[in-house]
């Protein structure tokens, strides 16, 4: 199993540009959940997703928009990026069972920087 | 006050030393906890989870206080690759997970 996989792993924006990440997962898990990280701030719950077709908003939510299409894919869209975007992006994963009692796992990360 | 508090550190300490890192958390309601372990440039990734008995994977130890908030883990016999950023990680509710700001340990020959 691949685990989470995202894509792209770097990218380089304008100001005002617009991209998407996506974010796959092999384990079949109903919660999927996209964060940032910037240097003093730790990981920032952006948006996440509790199953195919929903999604909500997290702690940092604005300037970003998610779908949830397939239960395997969470795409995380930048409509009008600004340089405060700048950042690390982590998608993760988790099922509902009580067994795993909601650890996540998560993908290697997008680096992006908006100029 | 952050609802997962840790001391960032770093901690410096020599090969094959014993190091314990502490944190606190201000949401009684909390109702799992982890360990985090992530590397420069890095996804997090799972080290352990926290029981309130204790539990013990190799060479680290977690504990759970929970009439203190308190949560610990222990590193024995550290090695080089152990340096890293570790996360105290709550679990608070429909597994939304709220994270610390990491320690950083740095292990030296």
């Amino acid at each position: 199993n691949a685990g989470v996989t995202q894509t792209p792993k770097f990218r380089v924006l304008k100001t005002g540009q617009s991209m998407t990440l996506l974010c796959a997962q092999d384990m079949n898990h109903e919660y999927m959940y996209w964060y940032r990280q910037d240097p003093g701030m730790g990981l920032r719950l952006i948006h996440y997703s509790v199953g195919e077709g929903t999604t909500a908003k997290g702690e940092v939510p604005d300037g970003y928009n998610v779908s949830r299409l397939k239960k395997q894919n969470f795409l995380l869209g930048l409509e009008s990026a600004a340089p405060s975007q700048t950042s690390v992006y982590f998608c993760a994963s988790s099922d509902n069972g009580d067994s795993s009692a909601g650890a996540q796992y998560f993908g290697p990360g997008t680096r992006l920087t908006v100029l | 006050r952050k609802e997962v508090e840790q001391d960032p550190g770093p901690f410096n300490v020599p090969e094959g030393a014993t190091v314990a890192f502490n944190c606190t958390y201000s949401n009684s309601a909390s109702q799992s906890f982890f360990w985090y372990r992530q590397d420069c440039r890095k996804e997090p990734k799972l080290l352990m989870s926290v029981y309130s008995s204790g539990n013990e994977d190799g060479r680290f130890t977690a504990q759970l206080n929970r009439a203190s908030q308190y949560i610990s883990l222990l590193i024995r016999d550290s090695k080089l690759s152990d340096s890293a950023t570790y996360l105290c990680v709550a679990n608070n509710a429909g597994n939304m997970l709220t994270f610390g700001g990491g320690t950083r340990l740095m292990v030296k020959p």
